[in-house]
C-alpha cells in the first residue's frame, strides 16, 4: 500500500521550455503533497507543500513563478518548471501523506531526473 | 525549527558486521523521527519511524534504531550487514506541519 509513481522518470529539454512533472497517489488519497529538489550527492531540499485544492506554499528562496504547483485532486499533484535553464537540472521527488494515524508518514515517489541543455 | 545531524557521511563496513549510522536532531515541538533508504537514482524507502511509545522501533530489512531523548539521538543499527544494504540513508525529523527536514545522509558501502 501507499505507492507513489511520477511521470516521466527522466526527461531532457530545452533551455527556456517548459517541463511537467506529475506526482500520483496510485492507493489512496493525498491530502498534502511534498515536492523536493535533489542536487548530486546531497540531501532533500524541500520545495513547496500542496494541499489538495489549495495554493502551494513555498518554501523560503523557492520561486513560485518558476516552480507552479497544482494539487488539483485527491490523486495528482503537478510541478512545472517554467522556462527552465540549465541551473535547474535536478532531481526531483515528490511524496504524499494522509490524514489520520500516519499522518507524520510521507511516501515518496520514484523521482524525476530534469536535464536542462 | 527543527535539524538533523548525520554523523560521517560514508561508512563502509564488511558484510556480515554491524551497521551503526548515527543520527542526531534538534526539535522545538516532540519529534517524530525517520530513517530512510536510497538507491541510486530512485526515490525514497521508509526503514522505520518514531512517532510514540516504545524507544526501541524495529524496521524492515532487519534495522532498528533507538530513540534517546536525552541524547537527542536516533542511531540506526543492523547487526549483520548485507550486500544489498549499499545505499543513502537519511534520517530525518518532522515538525508540527509534518515537513521533513533531512540530514545530510550517509553513504554506506559494503565489502565482500
Amino acid at each position: 500500500g501507499a505507492v507513489v509513481s511520477q511521470h516521466p522518470s527522466w526527461v531532457i529539454c530545452k533551455s527556456g521550455t517548459s517541463v511537467k512533472i506529475e506526482c500520483r497517489s496510485l492507493d489512496f488519497q493525498a491530502t498534502t503533497m511534498f515536492w523536493y529538489r535533489q542536487f548530486p550527492k546531497q540531501s532533500l531540499m524541500l520545495m513547496a507543500t500542496s494541499n489538495e485544492g489549495s495554493k502551494a506554499t513555498y518554501e523560503q528562496g523557492v520561486e513560485k513563478d518558476k516552480f507552479l504547483i497544482n494539487h488539483a485532486s485527491l490523486t495528482l499533484s503537478t510541478l512545472t518548471v517554467t522556462s527552465a535553464h540549465p541551473e535547474d537540472s535536478s532531481f526531483y521527488i515528490c511524496s504524499a501523506s494522509f490524514r489520520g494515524p500516519e499522518s507524520a508518514s510521507q511516501y515518496f515517489g520514484p523521482g524525476t531526473r530534469l536535464t536542462v541543455l | 525549527a527543527q535539524s538533523v545531524t548525520q554523523l560521517g557521511s560514508h561508512v563502509s563496513v564488511s558484510e556480515g558486521a554491524l551497521v551503526l549510522l548515527r543520527c542526531n536532531y534538534s526539535s522545538s515541538v516532540p519529534p517524530y523521527l525517520f530513517w530512510y533508504v536510497q538507491y541510486p537514482n530512485q526515490g525514497l524507502q521508509l526503514l522505520l519511524k518514531y512517532t510514540t511509545g516504545a524507544t526501541l522501533v524495529k524496521g524492515i530489512n532487519g534495522f532498528e534504531a533507538e530513540f534517546k531523548k536525552s541524547e537527542t539521538s536516533f542511531h540506526l543499527t543492523k547487526p549483520s550487514a548485507h550486500m544489498s544494504d549499499a545505499a543513502e540513508y537519511f534520517c530525518a525529523v518532522s515538525d508540527a506541519d509534518y515537513k521533513l527536514s533531512f540530514g545530510a545522509g550517509t553513504t554506506v558501502t559494503v565489502r565482500a
